[in-house]
């Protein structure tokens, strides 16, 4: 089946400093890629729509200068979180639809997530 | 506003048992839904959908109910097995809408006692 990894698996930081991670369709094209941040004990919460070629869509409350998402081809996006701080400290996920071929997206392929601590 | 909703934080199934997890949306846009399972520190994995043109959805241990009129669905394992312990997610998305976002509900941990 469709596989999405994410690089890397767990990162620390120190504040004030920026950390990139990578989101990439192992074997398929994604033209549109979904960024997701859970907290302890709560849900997913989605945070932008990666848009090959195109600007992110942001969702409300997530803050774009803070968060870019850049998805430089069909296969790889990436976010960067920028001047972090420990309350930046979380589980980011993403994911990718898989197509059927009538178009309809039947499901999300999930990253194995990336662990974030900012000390 | 949560358009998903998983009113019940935890439960817990006797192995063997049936596990019935539930979930409740408020859009009426949504038109797909997907049940995940989430073990701790991983992504979550895809377990079984449901168009809204269907009313039962089955896949070996796992089925899956939708009550259109109600508003609601429900995941059923059975027989349940201490592997299933795991957080469910609920999650629906609007494809009328062209919207390939998926909205979650917060999730059910599911604990199977021995």
């Amino acid at each position: 089946g469709a596989v999405v990894s994410q690089h890397p698996s767990r990162v620390i930081c120190k504040s004030g400093t920026s950390v990139k991670i990578e989101c990439r369709s192992l074997d398929f094209q994604a033209t549109t890629m979904f960024w997701y941040r859970q907290f302890p004990k709560q849900s997913l919460m989605l945070m932008a729509t990666s848009n090959e070629g195109s600007k992110a869509t942001y969702e409300q409350g997530v803050e774009k200068d803070k968060f870019l998402i850049n998805h430089a081809s069909l296969t790889l996006s990436t976010l960067t979180v920028t001047s972090a701080h420990p309350e930046d400290s979380s589980f980011y996920i993403c994911s990718a639809p898989g197509y059927l071929t009538s178009g309809r997206s039947y499901e999300q392929y999930f990253g194995p997530g990336t662990r974030l601590t900012v000390t | 506003d949560q358009q998903v909703k998983q009113n019940s934080p935890s439960l817990s199934v006797q192995e063997g048992r049936i596990s019935i997890l539930n979930c409740d949306y408020t859009n009426s846009m949504f038109d797909y839904f997907l049940w995940y399972k989430k073990y701790p520190a991983e992504g979550p994995t895809f377990l079984i959908s449901i168009s809204s043109i269907k009313d039962k959805n089955e896949d070996g241990r796992f089925t899956v109910f939708l009550n259109k009129s109600a508003k609601h669905l429900s995941l059923h394992i059975v027989p349940s097995q201490p592997g299933d312990s795991a957080v469910y997610f609920c999650a629906a998305s609007a494809w009328m809408n062209r919207d390939d976002k998926i909205i979650f509900g917060k999730g059910t941990r599911l604990h199977i006692l021995p």
